[in-house]
């Protein structure tokens, strides 16, 4: 299996424009999770999906953070608009409920400028 | 509130020795704990878990110890070598749905110098 893959690996925007990273889960893993990896915060729960449900945003930082799960095998988080304050790397992670091990995707290395 | 936390952000050792890292948590809901390995640049990979029921789990040169009564967990490597340097992780899961959803702690910098 490939792993959790995530793109793009590394974006540099400016103040204002949208973005949106991507996931892929590994296939067959039920849940689906966003962190995000700051110095000041460390690892932080944004959001996690069950069998593509949305089950507790509450991590979300505020109503610019949105993510998707359209089906079992993507989902976006998108940031609308950014702000330099939500420079940071961001990580896809998948699990099979059975397992209780989450597996992490490489991370999307996100500056905002 | 209820955290987890490390007790030390870095910790140096030479190539050889044991490490050991450690961690405190306060949830006493907790029930299953795992050590996750960030290496630079990539996405924190599983080292071993443990289960409140235990308080002792062994892998290959690395041991987690639990001890419930003063919640605390720690991560012992044996003969530490260089490619062991990272960012390591604990994280206490609690149950939520049938699921475990993992609560992770600042993390400790391993070095180890050759």
């Amino acid at each position: 299996d490939a792993g959790v893959i995530q793109s793009p690996r590394h974006e540099v925007t400016e103040m204002g424009q949208e973005v949106t990273l991507r996931c892929k889960p590994i296939s067959g893993h039920d849940y689906l999770f966003w962190y995000r990896q700051t110095m000041m915060r460390g690892l932080e729960l944004l959001i996690y999906f069950n069998n593509n449900v949305p089950i507790d945003d509450s991590g979300m930082p505020e109503d610019r953070f949105s993510a998707k799960m359209p089906n079992a095998s993507f989902s976006t988080l998108k940031i609308q608009p950014s702000e330099p304050r939500d420079s940071a790397v961001y990580f896809c992670a998948s699990s099979f409920y059975i397992d209780n091990t989450i597996y992490f995707g490489e991370g999307s290395w996100l500056t905002v400028v | 509130g209820e955290n987890v936390g490390l007790h030390l952000p870095t910790l140096s050792v030479q190539e050889g020795d044991n490490s050991i890292i450690n961690c405190a948590y306060s949830n006493s809901a907790s029930d299953y704990f795992i050590w996750y390995k960030q290496e630079s640049g990539k996405g924190p990979q599983f080292i071993i878990d443990i289960r409140s029921n235990m308080d002792k789990r062994q892998g290959q040169r690395v041991t987690v110890l639990l001890n419930k009564t003063v919640k605390h967990l720690s991560l012992q490597i044996a003969a530490t070598q260089p490619g062991d340097s990272a960012v390591y992780f604990c994280a206490e899961n609690i149950a939520q749905g049938g699921s475990y959803i993992p609560t992770f702690g600042r993390g400790t910098s391993l070095i180890v110098h050759p």
